[in-house]
């Protein structure tokens, strides 16, 4: 079947908008994760959802990132009142279960003029 | 606090050589994953291989395979007989604990590997 998709693939936007980024999971995967990757931090651990619920929002560096999963299955992130330093490749993940390897997408790659 | 150490930035190797791209772990959990990715130039993510802390044999996925030493708190990559499609960005990852409470990757700063003809 298909891996996970992301879009978009690109997105350029002026600082102070609002982006959403979205996340279709490898279908049946029930473990939905979102990493960010930039030259200076590296990889970093964003967010991670069981089914609809976040056991774990521990990597949101602040509160004008959020992300929610309905359905069990499609994921949005959405990044308020973007700033230059929110720019990056935003990465979503999925697994079939807990402890089973992460499947990436190919990545939305963010750029904040 | 959990932490994984790459320290090689950039590695050569010949075509048809095995290189060894080493990764260290800081962790106070019994429990934990061991993984390896390879991004190439495209930038996706690409799965390798695994390795659960319990498992008693070293992971081996076709010409990859894991060198582990829990003692030394270390998972070097092992790559056999490398191909030009080899070069790339290598990461390694771990995950910590069962409880399934968190479930994310931390990552090493990653090794470039350049494979030579």
């Amino acid at each position: 079947g298909a891996g996970v998709s992301q879009s978009p693939s690109n997105k350029v936007t002026e600082k102070g908008k609002d982006v959403e980024l979205r996340c279709d999971p490898i279908s049946g995967h029930t473990a939905l994760y979102w990493y960010r990757q930039s030259l200076g931090q590296g990889l970093e651990f964003l967010i991670y959802f069981q089914g609809n619920s976040a056991p774990d929002k521990s990597g949101l560096p602040s509160d004008r990132f959020s992300a929610e999963r309905t359905g069990g299955s499609v994921s949005t992130l959405t990044i308020q009142r973007t700033q230059q330093e929110d720019s990056a490749v935003y990465l979503c993940a999925s697994s079939f279960a807990l402890h089973n390897e992460q499947f990436f997408g190919p990545g939305t790659r963010l750029t904040v003029l | 606090a959990q932490k994984i150490t790459q320290t090689q930035p950039g590695m050569f190797v010949q075509e048809k050589e095995a290189v060894t791209l080493d990764c260290t772990y800081d962790t106070s959990d019994q429990s934990y994953g061991l993984f390896w990715y390879k991004q190439p130039s495209s930038g996706e993510m690409i799965f390798l291989i695994y390795q659960g802390s319990y498992d008693e044999q070293n992971a081996t996925e076709g010409r990859y395979s894991l060198n582990f030493q829990k003692a030394r708190k270390s998972a070097n990559l092992v790559i056999s007989a490398s191909q030009l499609g080899d070069s790339a960005m290598y990461f390694c990852a771990m995950r910590e604990g069962l409880d399934g409470a968190t479930n994310k990757l931390i990552f090493g700063t990653g090794t470039l590997l350049a494979v030579q003809p």
